[in-house]
């Protein structure tokens, strides 16, 4: 079981927008550790999507977006694409765990 | 620019050992912390720990203490994951990740990636 607990899978039709939920703890996003998101693409590694609760790493379209609240985090997506059908992680920090944790994923599929 | 390149598959029987490499390439090799996940078949991401290419020191995350061991190479920039007394349950895609801790990179993140290998425990 996670520590970071998201749903397990979101759809969308091309175009839409979907939002991802990670849901914490006060012993991570809620103590103040950062919040990344990476995009895995089955049969491929993880790609690092989201730094620091918000920010886009050089070549990220801007369809993406995140954000955290209290023990909470959100990844959305805008004008889905065929292209983002993929398993998205949030992962933090934990102080109980003395170092990382992943979320345990959510897979998104494009109608 | 930066790579991580993972040994091939490995196929072994329950009770063997198992050696996967990470060798490094496009940055200092000593400045970035080396992690290691894993990725059951059909299942998410487990963080499975790190070591320090400057100091050598290992850090195993719960779950991963005994049977797994991290080691480095420094003078041919590769990092090792030794899996001991493998079970079933073992078989999974372990990958490397870069930690960047500051710097020209985003920080506190897994920046760069392995491709994976997968390890495979079948009778």
């Amino acid at each position: 079981q996670s520590v970071l607990t998201q749903s397990p899978s979101v759809s969308g039709a091309p175009g839409q927008r979907v939002t991802i939920s990670c849901s914490g703890s006060s012993s991570n996003i809620g103590a103040g550790y950062d919040v990344h998101w990476y995009q895995q693409v089955p049969g491929t590694a993880p790609k690092l999507l989201i730094y620091g609760n918000k920010n886009r790493p050089s070549g990220v379209p801007d369809r993406f977006s995140a954000s955290t609240s209290g023990t909470s985090a959100s990844l959305a997506i805008t004008g889905l694409r065929a292209e983002d059908e993929a398993d998205y992680y949030c992962q933090s920090s934990d102080s109980s765990r003395s170092g990382w944790v992943f979320g345990g994923g959510t897979k998104l599929t494009v109608l | 620019q930066v790579q991580l390149v993972q040994s091939g598959s490995e196929l072994r029987k329950p009770g063997a050992s198992v050696k996967v490499s990470c060798k490094a390439s496009g940055y200092s090799f000593t400045n970035y912390g080396l992690n290691w996940v894993r990725q059951a078949p059909g299942q998410g991401l487990e963080y499975m720990g790190w070591i320090n290419p400057n100091t050598g020191k290992p850090t195993y995350a719960q779950g991963f203490t005994g049977r797994f061991v991290f080691s480095l190479d420094t003078s041919v920039n590769t990092a090792y994951l030794q899996i001991s007394s493998l079970k079933p349950g073992d078989t999974a895609v372990y990958y490397c990740a870069r930690y960047c801790s500051g710097g020209n990179c985003y920080s506190g993140t897994f920046d760069y990636w392995g491709q994976g290998t997968l390890v495979t425990v079948s009778s």
